[in-house]
């Protein structure tokens, strides 16, 4: 079965650091392009971040300087890096992998992470 | 990166069509073929329903279609049922090689 399981999420203070995985199985993480999307409590989702097969990275300008996307092929799992973490940042996170065929759409979504910054 | 824009809300009685809106700029909706449309439920995960302004994912009902005029794209969907009660939210790449999405809409079936 082709699916995607958060884990990671949890309650920091703000200017902590949290890293949240994604494992994948039924598939290869690094053949596909992955992303990171949140949503904040009663918002809208908003783009986090993406990795390409090739390994390029690109960041909303919100979390720039911030958060790290990463994979790592042997575990076949997705990874954000969130450092320096805000009130603001607090959402549910969710990975998402994106279809071969189409541009930044994304086929298959984990069911989320919360992540709380609070004190 | 400003979200898109969309309609709060749109409603429809059962076996009408409805149609939301998503207007963005020349530097993502209407400089690009890669708008998506997605579907959540409460406490779900989205679901990707149209991508590549109209293309649908197997599986997905033909009862939903996209399109794109300039700088607004559009989603209807035919024939409404009670289980397309849900938000929806369009995304589009943009010049800057990043995502953006639209603000949602909340769809009631009345």
């Amino acid at each position: 079965e082709v699916q995607l399981v958060e884990s990671g999420g949890g309650l920091i203070q703000p200017g902590g650091s949290l890293r949240l995985s994604c494992a994948a199985s039924g598939f290869t993480v690094s053949s596909n392009y992955m992303s990171w999307v949140r949503q904040a409590p009663g918002k809208g989702l908003e783009w986090v971040s993406v990795i390409y097969s090739g390994g390029s990275t690109y960041y909303a300008d919100s979390v720039k300087g911030r958060f790290t996307i990463s994979r790592d092929n042997s575990k076949n799992t997705l990874y954000l890096q969130m450092n320096s973490l805000r009130a603001e940042d607090t959402a549910v996170y969710y990975c998402a992998r994106g279809i071969a065929a189409a541009h930044d759409a994304f086929d298959i979504w984990g069911q989320g992470t919360m992540v709380t910054v609070s004190s | 990166q400003s979200a898109l824009t969309q309609p709060a809300s749109v409603s429809g009685s059962p076996g009408q069509s409805i149609t939301i809106s998503c207007t963005g700029t020349s530097s993502d909706v209407g400089g690009y073929n890669y708008v998506s449309w997605y579907q959540q439920h409460p406490g779900k995960a989205p679901k990707l329903m149209i991508y590549d302004v109209s293309n649908r994912p197997s599986g997905v009902s033909n009862r939903f279609s996209g399109s794109k005029s300039g700088n607004t794209a559009s989603l209807t969907i035919s024939g409404l049922q009670a289980e397309d009660e849900a938000d929806y939210y369009c995304s589009s790449y943009t010049s800057s090689s990043t995502l953006v999405f639209g603000t949602g809409t909340k769809v009631t079936v009345l």
